[in-house]
């Protein structure tokens, strides 16, 4: 069965640096997605992406959030100047369309110390 | 976006049916109820999607009354693999539509 792929499954970082994560979707998936997770708490909704631009975005996604499509396979989210309160889960989604589920990945724990 | 009761933990045995009830008493006309199985450390797994009346899959069943103002994930026979976190969500059908989850049923399958 096809699966979101999603690397790496554990990035550390300094405090202040950017992060790239990069994820794989589904490869005749359309609509793409990055959701969080902090420890012990509720997957939460970044942003979504379709058509190499963002069709929504949460709260938490502001400016030092970016996403890109770089490629044809590649979907990619992008934390400037990390601080501590980004460590997390971050999971990454797809779906081919309407009426389909979402597909997760198995995510990038991200540390910051 | 309709709001989503379930409990916090349930315990079981394995072999036994495990039956997890969601309250979406504000459910509107246009959402679906899926269900999402989280295991530590891994995303979540689709499990089952429906909008009323009965669904089953080769992993579980889903009963959702005429009301549709709550839904039962049905887990037969569960295994210690079954052990994860059940995930009840509301919502439509379209890709604008984001996943809102809630804290989940935690499902501990003893020996």
């Amino acid at each position: 069965e096809p699966e979101v792929t999603q690397t790496p499954s554990h990035q550390v970082t300094q405090m202040g640096q950017e992060v790239i994560l990069r994820c794989v979707p589904i490869s005749n998936h359309l609509y793409f997605y990055w959701y969080r997770q902090i420890l012990g708490q509720k997957v939460e909704f970044l942003v979504s992406f379709y058509n190499n631009e963002i069709s929504e975005k949460s709260e938490i996604f502001d400016d030092q959030f970016s996403v890109e499509r770089p490629d044809g396979s590649n979907f990619t989210l992008k934390i400037r100047s990390t601080k501590l309160e980004d460590s997390a889960m971050y999971f990454c989604a797809s779906t081919p369309g309407d009426a389909q589920p979402q597909h997760f990945g198995d995510g990038t724990r991200l540390s910051i110390l | 976006l309709a709001k989503t009761t379930q409990p916090i933990s349930m315990d079981s045995y394995e072999g036994q049916e495990v039956n997890i009830t969601c309250s979406h008493n504000n459910i509107a006309t246009n959402d679906y109820i899926t269900w999402y199985q989280q295991f530590p450390s891994q995303g979540p797994r689709f499990i089952i999607q429906g909008y009323k009346t009965k669904v089953t899959n080769e992993v579980a069943s889903l009963f959702i009354p005429a009301d549709r103002k709550s839904s039962t994930l049905s887990l037969p026979r569960v295994s210690l693999s079954d052990t994860a976190v059940y995930y009840c969500l509301v919502g439509e059908l379209i890709v604008t539509s984001t996943l809102t989850f809630g804290k989940g049923t935690m499902l501990l399958v003893s020996p």
